[in-house]
């Protein structure tokens, strides 16, 4: 039983393309994430939603639209894609409670590379 | 601004004690997450604290000083299987339920 997923696992692609990432939860939760990790291992939250809302918008270029179908769904699109976007690309859910707060569950990523 | 310290890398010998440091810098803070990543993986989720002192799970423990804006990983009786990156990670109660992760330090334990 997967708890997050992802598709494609590796995603390798042109400039100028657009490409979409696909995420799915089973864990019941209500908030869902998605975060990139470059090359640095930097990871570095891009967008929130909670209950199909969004609730964080980083600053992400406006090539990136994240679209959130019902609170299990959360998907990446990303238009005209650029070499600066090749990183890996993970989905998240959480839960928040007072006791473990917002204890946040990985998807296994999507290495997008632009070549 | 939000700024979050940690070590790059550490080296430490497999059985030995090891602690990891993590200092943090928020407007706005709920609590502190440790988090493991192996290489190629995603993160999991070690420890919360949202309270100073020190919470002890297993081999794993993390401590945290509010005031001090500091916190720091123990890891005990180290396994080769520990290597991995460990981040540092604090949520913010700005709203919106927001995470902001360290650049994480690389752990490698020798034989």
């Amino acid at each position: 039983d997967t708890a997050v997923s992802q598709t494609p696992k590796y995603l390798v692609t042109q400039m100028g393309n657009d490409k979409s990432i696909k995420c799915e939860q089973n864990l019941g939760h209500d908030t869902m994430y998605w975060y990139k990790q470059d090359s640095k291992k930097f990871l570095k939250i891009m967008f929130s939603y909670n209950n199909k809302e969004l609730i964080i918008n980083e600053t992400v270029p406006n090539r990136f639209s994240p679209k959130s179908p019902d609170k299990a769904h959360l998907n990446l699109h990303i238009n005209s894609l650029e070499l600066g976007d090749s990183a890996v690309y993970f989905c998240a859910s959480s839960q928040a409670t007072s006791g473990s707060g917002d204890t946040q569950y990985f998807g296994p990523g999507t290495r997008l590379t632009v070549l | 601004g939000q700024n979050i310290d940690q070590p790059t890398e550490m080296t430490a010998t497999e059985g030995a004690i090891v602690q990891i440091n993590c200092t943090y810098q928020t407007s706005g803070f709920n609590g502190l997450f440790w988090y493991q990543q192996h290489a190629g993986e995603a993160p999991t989720f070690l420890s919360y604290n949202v309270l100073d002192g020190l919470e002890e799970k297993g081999r794993f423990s993390s401590f945290l000083s509010r005031s001090k804006g500091y916190s720091y990983l123990l890891l005990k009786e180290l396994q080769m299987k520990d290597s991995a990156s460990y981040l540092c990670a604090v949520s913010l109660n700005t709203g919106g339920f927001k995470t902001i992760f360290g650049a994480g330090t690389r752990l490698f334990v020798k034989a």
